[in-house]
């Protein structure tokens, strides 16, 4: 069983929606990570969380730990938000992260 | 600009051969690390280090070998290519382990 499961894997979204990514874990953690994978391939890190929510730009993470759940929102989604959103959690036996699969978005014009 | 300077962007080596992966920050982190990413997988660590001097292996370090000189520099090696090894390779830094990371742009490399 992955440590961390994201879902939907693939979403494909009409410019303007709101969107949704979900990312479980099963692993005691201090904190939780989003990332953004732009089809070029470069890795960006959107937020680091702990606790509550936090919000920038069209983006808003929350995360329930006692539930071990965390979503990625994004408000009016446009077509240059088309990427791989990546879910990573800090608790590996090694102290690293631990990556969830991703989900990836696909916004039409 | 500060951030993860990696080299090279694509490489392709043949059976056998060994290559360095470089990685240099100028952020003064003092946590680095290497993944590799392969289709339907998470990224996967390969080797990290907390410091200068200070190595240790991740989830799949077997074919690789990693060395910490210095603060910025954290070079990757492949001993002796394998097919297997035919990934996308990705260093990151941040501050501690659980702070913010930074990505270096990647290493396509494929192995013949």
């Amino acid at each position: 069983k992955n440590e961390v499961e994201q879902s939907p894997q693939n979403l494909t979204a009409q410019e303007g929606e709101f969107i949704t990514i979900n990312c479980s874990y099963s692993v005691g953690i201090s904190a939780l990570h989003w990332l953004q994978q732009h089809p070029g391939g470069g890795i960006v890190s959107l937020f680091m969380l702990s606790s509550g929510k936090k919000k920038h730009g069209r983006l808003i993470a929350t995360i329930n730990i006692q539930e071990k759940h965390s979503s990625l929102h994004i408000t009016a989604s446009h077509p240059r938000d088309s990427a791989v959103y990546i879910c990573a959690v800090y608790g590996g036996s090694q102290g690293n992260l631990i990556f969830g699969k991703g989900t990836k978005l696909s916004v039409k014009p | 600009n500060a951030g993860v300077t990696q080299t090279p962007k694509f490489q392709v080596l043949k059976t056998g051969q060994s290559m360095t992966l470089q990685c240099a920050q100028d952020m003064n982190h003092e946590y680095m690390s290497w993944y590799r990413q392969d289709p339907g997988m998470g990224l996967r660590l390969i080797h990290y280090s907390v410091g200068a001097g200070i190595t240790d292996q991740g989830e799949v370090p077997n074919g690789y070998n990693v060395s910490r000189s210095t603060t910025e520099d954290f070079p990757l090696r492949l001993l002796s290519a394998a097919p297997s090894q035919t990934s996308v390779y990705f260093c990151a830094s941040s501050r501690d382990f659980s702070g913010g990371y930074t990505f270096g742009s990647g290493t396509r490399l494929t192995v013949v």
